[in-house]
């Protein structure tokens, strides 16, 4: 059962506009949500997180947004440049005693238009 | 560049055949972990070790054998595989095995069983 989902399979974007992609969770228990880019052939990278306690964190071009009650998280990307063309998964974690176990959603793959 | 280091990057071998994965980081990070990533799916987390010691094992079959010999290094040996455990297997590190830490990847070895 999938704990993390990402409905978009795909997003364009034009040049210089913002990238908006969205996240749902199921599991209340998580507490840590992360964002991570992955270009063909290269491991995931990641971007930027944020905890339970916030609902917000930016970081450069990047904003991610928490809504706790409706379960969902975004990535905002200002302003979409053409290098950010890759697929995005969110992820959660939640915490364990022996470990720290992330679950990632499918992935949305951004294409960013010159 | 990825600071976490697999090899090979590619893989094929037969049913029959005995190989390992490795993967190695140098930022003293106490926490690796082996993932498991089939095409347009997310990564799914196979084992964690926690200071060397294996803390995780999602049910993962004997075929797969993890070894950690020290801090910096993780192993996957492999044995006997079936055609289904073709896959990208990626590598991770963080800094700990605690909560509210972000995983680092490499970029993964694409292993063929044929």
């Amino acid at each position: 059962d999938q704990q993390v989902k990402q409905n978009s399979p795909s997003l364009s974007v034009q040049e210089g506009r913002i990238s908006i992609l969205n996240c749902d969770y199921t599991n209340s228990m998580f507490d840590y949500f992360l964002w991570y880019k992955k270009y063909p052939a290269e491991g995931p990278t990641f971007l930027i997180s944020i905890s339970s306690i916030k609902d917000k964190n930016e970081d450069g071009r990047f904003t991610v947004f928490l809504n706790k009650s409706a379960k969902h998280l975004s990535l905002h990307i200002v302003p979409s440049q053409p290098g950010d063309s890759a697929v995005y998964f969110c992820a959660a974690s939640a915490p364990r005693n022996t470990g720290n176990q992330f679950y990632f959603g499918t992935g949305t793959s951004l294409t960013v238009i010159p | 560049d990825t600071e976490v280091t697999q090899t090979p990057k590619h893989l094929v071998m037969g049913m029959t055949n005995k190989k390992s994965l490795k993967c190695e980081q140098h930022m003293g990070h106490r926490a690796m972990y082996w993932y498991k990533q089939k095409a347009k799916k997310p990564p799914e987390l196979m084992f964690v070790y926690s200071y060397e010691k294996l803390s995780i094992n999602e049910s993962v079959p004997s075929r797969f054998s993890p070894e950690c010999p020290n801090s910096s290094l993780l192993n996957l040996h492999l044995h006997a595989l079936q055609p289904e455990d073709s896959a990208l297997y990626l590598c991770a590190s963080s800094q700990a095995p605690i909560a509210h830490q972000p995983q680092h990847f490499g970029d993964g070895t694409r292993l063929s069983i044929l």
